[in-house]
């Protein structure tokens, strides 16, 4: 079974608007940290948000924030206000206590901001 | 701090020449892992270290790749004989301990084997 699961291979979004990109994952250990990086067009790999198991509320990095919902095993992120350098491959990811700290990285969504 | 560095940026090689890729992750850091991107595959996790002491190698492709981490701020992903199909963007990544942390990327090496 997939660790993370990302649906959207790519996405649109209108500039100024909010988007959100979809993630869920698969764990039976009670501690885990889930992640998005952002990869622009020149490559690097950034991160922008954490979110881990035990936090009771939804991170927030100023326009990134990440839905958080336990239960259904989605750690979905959400962006306000796009903007044009928001276009880019985002990637979710969950690093587990019980497997010696590897990250599981999903897919990727592309995302494209329309100005 | 520097990041985590990785040289070169990019290498372009023949065919059945040995590729030497490097990385210096940041200091502190007790895990160093080597990814390799493609459009066709996206990020593989090849190999990663705890304490400098390999942990799983399960990722790598054969023989031809191998991994040395002979102290704490270096490290080298190997490729001999280099073939077309190994060409991809490499990338190392250096992580504290704790769950709490991401990865810190290097930059990456675009790897083009002609």
């Amino acid at each position: 079974a997939q660790k993370i699961t990302q649906t959207q291979p790519g996405m649109f979004v209108q500039e100024k608007e909010a988007v959100t990109l979809d993630c869920t994952y698969d764990t039976s250990d009670p501690s885990y940290g889930l992640f998005w990086y952002k990869q622009p067009s020149s490559g690097e790999m950034i991160f922008l948000i954490y979110q881990g198991s035990y936090d009771q509320q939804n991170a927030t990095e100023g326009r990134y924030s990440l839905n958080f919902q336990k239960a259904r095993k989605s750690a979905n992120l959400v962006i306000s206000a796009s903007q044009l350098g928001d276009s880019a491959m985002y990637f979710c990811a969950m690093r587990e206590r019980n497997t010696g700290n590897q990250f599981y990285f999903g897919t990727g969504t592309s995302l494209t901001v329309i100005p | 701090d520097a990041g985590v560095i990785q040289s070169p940026r990019h290498e372009v090689t023949e065919m059945g020449q040995e590729v030497t890729l490097r990385c210096k992750p940041i200091s502190g850091h007790d895990y160093l892992f080597w990814y390799r991107q493609t459009m066709m595959r996206g990020l593989e996790l090849l190999i990663y270290f705890n304490n400098n002491v390999p942990i799983d190698d399960s990722g790598m492709p054969e023989d031809r790749f191998s991994a040395k981490m002979p102290n704490a701020s270096f490290s080298t992903l190997k490729i001999q004989p280099s073939e077309p199909r190994d060409s991809a963007v490499y990338f190392c990544a250096s992580s504290p301990r704790r769950t709490t942390y991401g990865y810190t990327f290097g930059s990456g090496t675009r790897l083009t084997v002609v």
